[in-house]
């Protein structure tokens, strides 16, 4: 019984094409992340989600769109995707207020490539 | 802008002596810090963490040590096994609200 699950794992996809990666977690956490580990292996925050609210919003482009439907679920949807969009997407999930009040907990992570 | 830095990649250790994984990070707002294991094709899991307030931190075979004056932290493993072979990432976090910030991580090799 995941905790934190994603899908797809494995996303192949040409330049220009819209994908959606989906995150549903059963901890009754409150909230949501998606981290991005890039090719020099960083793993780096885009978003958080705290009872559906955005919460953090780092230096992202706009072609990404988090879409939180409830607080068990973070979606990310990326418009004309790019080369250097290839990465291992990470969703995370944890209590309000972490990591002080507790820990991440992290899906598998969605790999997606670029071509 | 590499706020965790981890400079070493890899570190290789034989079963049973000690793995000492570094970690040095450059905001001085960070006042809590922690480290996550993973493994090939799963995602990071977490393993301890410590506060500003404390040097130290050990849990089992785990121990994290701070040094705030040097922005330093260190993970030791003893001994080392086998099944800790893994991707080892430092983590901080500041003030509340903010995120994780990650460090590139080392890969810990542990031979029997």
């Amino acid at each position: 019984d995941t905790a934190v699950s994603q899908t797809p794992k494995y996303l192949v996809t040409q330049m220009g094409n819209d994908k959606s990666i989906k995150c549903e977690q059963n901890l009754g956490h409150d909230t949501m992340y998606w981290y991005k580990q890039d090719s020099k292996k960083f793993l780096k925050i885009m978003f958080s989600y705290n009872n559906k609210e955005l919460i953090i919003n780092e230096t992202v482009p706009n072609r990404f769109s988090p879409k939180s439907p409830d607080k068990a679920h973070l979606n990310l949807h990326i418009n004309s995707l790019e080369l250097g969009d290839s990465a291992v997407y990470f969703c995370a999930s944890s209590q309000a207020g972490a990591p002080r009040t507790g820990e991440l907990f992290f899906g598998e992570g969605s790999r997606l490539t670029v071509l | 802008d590499q706020q965790v830095k981890q400079n070493s990649p890899s570190l290789s250790v034989q079963e049973g002596r000690i793995s000492i994984l570094n970690c040095d990070y450059t905001n001085s707002m960070f006042d809590y810090f922690l480290w996550y294991k993973k493994y090939p094709a799963e995602g990071p899991t977490f393993l301890i963490s410590i506060s500003s307030i404390k040097d130290k931190n050990e849990d089992g075979r785990f121990t994290v040590f701070l040094n705030k004056s040097a922005k330093h932290l260190s993970l030791h493993i003893v001994p080392s096994q086998p099944g800790d072979s893994a991707v080892y990432f430092c983590a901080a976090s500041g003030q509340a609200g903010t995120a994780l910030i990650f460090g590139k991580g080392t890969t810990l090799s542990v031979s029997s």
